[in-house]
């Protein structure tokens, strides 16, 4: 098992550039989680889902879109970046709400 | 609103020694608390769920636990090694399928 995976690792946008950050779980998990973490701020939770095709949003999610047509994959949408939206996002999944959650390695996003 | 949160920011402990690591929450409402570590530049792995119905978790050298009451969960690390440096962070449930996370805590053992 791969576990979960995102891609890219690592990616420079310019300010009004968009780009979608990839991320797939082989666990058949029904939660998907992506957060974002910026130096000294812990974890914010940006949207999550319950399972295919139901979405919902968290703490932070202005500036991102997400969608989930498969179990397996959960893709984060940034439209017209900006520079508040340098971080490190983390995407997770769990087999139940209040199940162990399972990080991938992270996307570093810089946006100048 | 939930808040999550974990004191000292940072710990030095030479290696061998036992140690504590703190987290505290505001809702005593919890329903489970999780620790994770993360290495630099790495993602989060986890290492001990403890239930609001338990009082301890155990696995190897780490133990957690939870009091309600109080707030609070501590993980115990005995006999801290140098590959334990690594910032840890705990994470609550308060039964609405997400985490709250707290701000973690930098470990680094003095060999």
């Amino acid at each position: 098992n791969a576990g979960v995976t995102q891609t890219p690792k690592f990616r420079i946008l310019k300010i009004g550039q968009s780009m979608t950050l990839q991320c797939t779980q082989d666990m058949n998990h029904n939660y998907m989680y992506w957060y974002r973490q910026d130096p000294g701020m812990g974890l914010k939770l940006i949207y999550y889902s319950v399972g295919a095709g139901i979405t919902d949003k968290g703490e932070v999610p202005n500036g991102y879109n997400v969608s989930r047509s498969t179990t397996e994959d959960f893709p984060l949408r940034l439209e017209l970046a900006a520079p508040s939206q340098t971080s490190v996002y983390f995407c997770a999944s769990s087999y139940g709400g209040a199940e162990t959650q399972y990080f991938g390695p992270g996307t570093r996003l810089l946006v100048l | 609103k939930q808040e999550v949160t974990q004191i000292p920011a940072a710990l030095s402990v030479p290696e061998g020694e036992n140690l504590v690591l703190n987290c505290s929450f505001t809702d005593s409402a919890i329903y489970n608390l999780q620790w994770f570590r993360q290495d630099p530049g790495k993602g989060l792995t986890s290492l001990l769920l403890i239930q609001s119905s338990q009082r301890e978790q155990t696995s190897g050298r780490l133990n957690a636990s939870l009091d309600k009451s109080s707030g609070r969960s501590t993980l115990y690390i005995a006999a801290s090694q140098p590959g334990d440096s690594a910032t840890y962070l705990c994470a609550g449930n308060f039964g609405n399928e997400k985490l709250t996370f707290g701000t973690g805590t930098r470990l680094t053992i003095i060999p």
